[in-house]
């Protein structure tokens, strides 16, 4: 198993431009997360998917849309790319167990800077 | 206030140092707790949950004191390849999301 994978790896913007960062997952599970890691910051959640069809809001949603049209796939979209936005991105993933200690699965993250 | 607080360090500590972080968190209706290792340039990793009578794998302890809202980690005997980010992990109640601390930094030097 791939387990979570990322796509791209690394991508320079330019302000205004737009992208989309592709996260895939095979381990069948149901929640699927997009985070931002900035120094100092801590992970911060931007969407998450509780399922197939079906996103929400996290912490610092602005900005940014997400579709998870299949399950094993979650999008994250940049419809005008500013430099604030440069940083890290991280998905993950979890099953929701019987309790409630299910780990996120995270994969190897996207280094986007935007100029 | 941050919701989950660590101090960012870095501690520097020799090899089989005995090193300790502490973390805190502010809702006290959390519920479930965890540390995660983030290794320089790469995605974070579960290390160990922490449960309410202390659990411990290895070299590594986890401690929990609800009364005082605050989360630690021990590890014993450090060695070389312990040097990592260790991320505090909140969540508030099943099936809600993870909140992260900023990290600890830990180097351990030969």
């Amino acid at each position: 198993n791939a387990g979570v994978t990322q796509t791209p790896k690394f991508r320079v913007l330019k302000t205004g431009q737009s992208m989309t960062l592709l996260c895939a997952q095979d381990m069948n599970h149901e929640y699927m997360y997009w985070y931002r890691q900035d120094p100092g910051m801590g992970l911060r959640l931007i969407h998450y998917s509780v399922g197939e069809g079906t996103t929400a809001k996290g912490e610092v949603p602005d900005g940014y849309n997400v579709s998870r049209l299949k399950k094993q796939n979650f999008l994250l979209g940049l419809e005008s790319a500013a430099p604030s936005q440069t940083s890290v991105y991280f998905c993950a993933s979890s099953y929701p167990g019987l309790r409630s200690q299910e780990t996120q699965y995270f994969g190897p993250g996207t280094r986007l800077l935007v100029l | 206030r941050k919701e989950v607080e660590q101090d960012p360090g870095p501690f520097n500590v020799p090899e089989g140092a005995t090193v300790a972080f502490n973390c805190t968190y502010s809702n006290s209706a959390s519920q479930s707790f965890f540390w995660y290792r983030q290794d320089c340039r790469k995605e974070p990793k579960l290390l160990m949950s922490v449960y309410s009578s202390g659990n411990e794998d290895g070299r590594f302890t986890a401690q929990l004191n609800r009364a005082s809202q605050y989360i630690s980690l021990l590890i014993r005997d450090s060695k070389l390849s312990d040097s990592a980010t260790y991320l505090c992990v909140v969540r508030l109640r099943a099936g809600n999301m993870l909140t992260f601390g900023g990290g600890t930094r830990l180097m351990v030097k030969p």
